[in-house]
Order: structure tokens, then C-alpha cells, then sequence
């Protein structure tokens, strides 16, 4: 089982604040890093996929970008609004193709 | 937008029963998946599924479970004999392609109670 870290666990900010958020892995397994945001009762949706080192993805005020070598991925989200609010998931699309999640980051954005 | 649906929302059941959760993928993917998530821990593999048979399970995976693509449109994971911590939430997801740019889409999940 390898291990994937997101950190913070939760975090809360007022609207029109910038955050971040980060998620850590074993290098030596990775294929590619998924980005998923999660709403309560809802599926999780694919943000991003990442495959190369140095790759930077967006969508809109969210973006992504990527570190093989040290095994790290931060997610950006610019001037947050509330409905930015949701649990934040990485997960490791490992070499033995197997997804391993992180535990989430809880971000609640305040009016 | 396609979706993948998942029945029900939340099941409960009593311990020792056997329950099966329904899942109808994206029509046109042919990769499905089962993960789970106990409550306050992550999103666990349990299995993948292709060309009508397992093609990777995880540790957790063992006799109890079972999965069935029974009419070429539902997706079920079958759990025998339930246990007070099969109580999780079940997600459900499938894929056009494997491999790294495959975007997984998730259902919605069904919460299993077992009391």
C-alpha cells in the first residue's frame, strides 16, 4: 500500500482569498497524480490528470502543478468563492495501476 | 453530461446478511471499479473490472466479495455475510481507457450501514 499525504486536513477561508493545498507521494511508484473535488452527496469530479514532471494544468481560477522527483503536487485556487467549498482529492495512478487516495482537504469558503 | 448511477444511496443491513450494490457505468466505457471509504479514512481499491472478468483486486478483495456484470449495463459488488466494518461508503467508477490519462467518473457512492 503506498502512502499518499494531503495536507492541511481542513481548511477555511474568506471569499476572494487565494489558498493552496498539498499532496505528497512515493516517487518511485508514480504513473500519474489525479485531482478530484468532492462535494458532499455527490460524485467526485476529475479536475486534473498529471503525468510529467514540471506539468502545470488549469481550469478556470483552479490550478495544479506537479513534482516526480520529489514527489509533491500542489492545487491553487485563486479569489475563492464559496462554492469553491468541497473536500479536495489526490490520487496516485500507481506503476502496478492501482489509485491511491489521500485523505482529502476540506476547504469551506466563507461569504 | 454522462454520469454513472449508483443504487441505492444507502442501504442498511443486518450483520451476517449478504447485500448487493447496484452500479450503471458510463454506456460506452469498458473499465469499472469498485472503492470504498470508511468513514474518517481514505478511498480504498477494491477491485477492477474487464472484458467480464477481474483484472486487479486489492488485499481487502477476499472471498466475501464478489462483482457481476450481469446484462452488459449494471455493475454489482456482492457482499456476503456482512461485518459491523463493511459499513463504508461504496463508490462505484468506470473508464473508457486505462492507464494514466483514463478519467475515472465516480458515482455518487451507496452508503452501507451494517447494524
Amino acid at each position: 500500500i503506498l502512502n499518499v499525504e494531503q495536507s492541511p486536513q481542513s481548511l477555511h477561508v474568506q471569499e476572494g482569498d487565494s489558498t493552496n493545498f498539498t499532496c505528497s507521494f512515493p516517487s518511485s511508484n508514480f504513473y500519474a497524480l489525479h485531482w478530484y473535488r468532492w462535494e458532499t452527496a455527490k460524485s467526485p469530479e476529475a479536475l486534473f490528470v498529471m503525468t510529467l514532471n514540471g506539468d502545470e494544468k488549469k481550469k478556470g481560477r483552479i490550478s495544479a502543478t506537479l513534482n516526480t522527483k520529489e514527489g509533491y503536487s500542489y492545487l491553487y485556487i485563486k479569489g475563492s468563492q464559496p462554492e469553491d467549498s468541497a473536500t479536495y482529492l489526490c490520487a496516485l495512478h500507481s506503476t502496478g495501476n492501482q489509485f491511491y487516495f489521500g485523505t482529502g482537504t476540506s476547504l469551506t469558503v466563507i461569504p | 453530461e454522462p454520469e454513472v448511477t449508483q443504487t441505492p444511496s444507502h442501504q442498511v443491513t443486518q450483520m451476517g446478511q449478504e447485500v448487493i450494490l447496484r452500479c450503471v457505468p458510463i454506456s460506452n466505457h469498458l473499465y469499472f471499479y469498485w472503492y470504498r471509504q470508511i468513514l474518517g479514512q481514505k478511498v480504498e481499491f477494491l477491485v477492477s473490472f474487464y472484458n467480464n472478468e477481474i483484472s486487479e483486486k486489492s488485499e481487502i478483495f477476499d472471498d466475501q466479495f464478489s462483482v457481476e456484470r450481469p446484462d452488459g449495463s449494471n455493475f454489482t459488488l456482492k457482499i456476503r455475510s456482512t461485518k459491523l466494518e463493511d459499513s463504508a461508503m461504496y463508490f462505484c467508477a468506470s473508464s473508457y481507457l486505462q492507464g494514466a490519462l483514463a478519467g475515472y467518473t465516480f458515482g455518487s457512492g451507496t452508503r452501507l450501514t451494517v447494524v
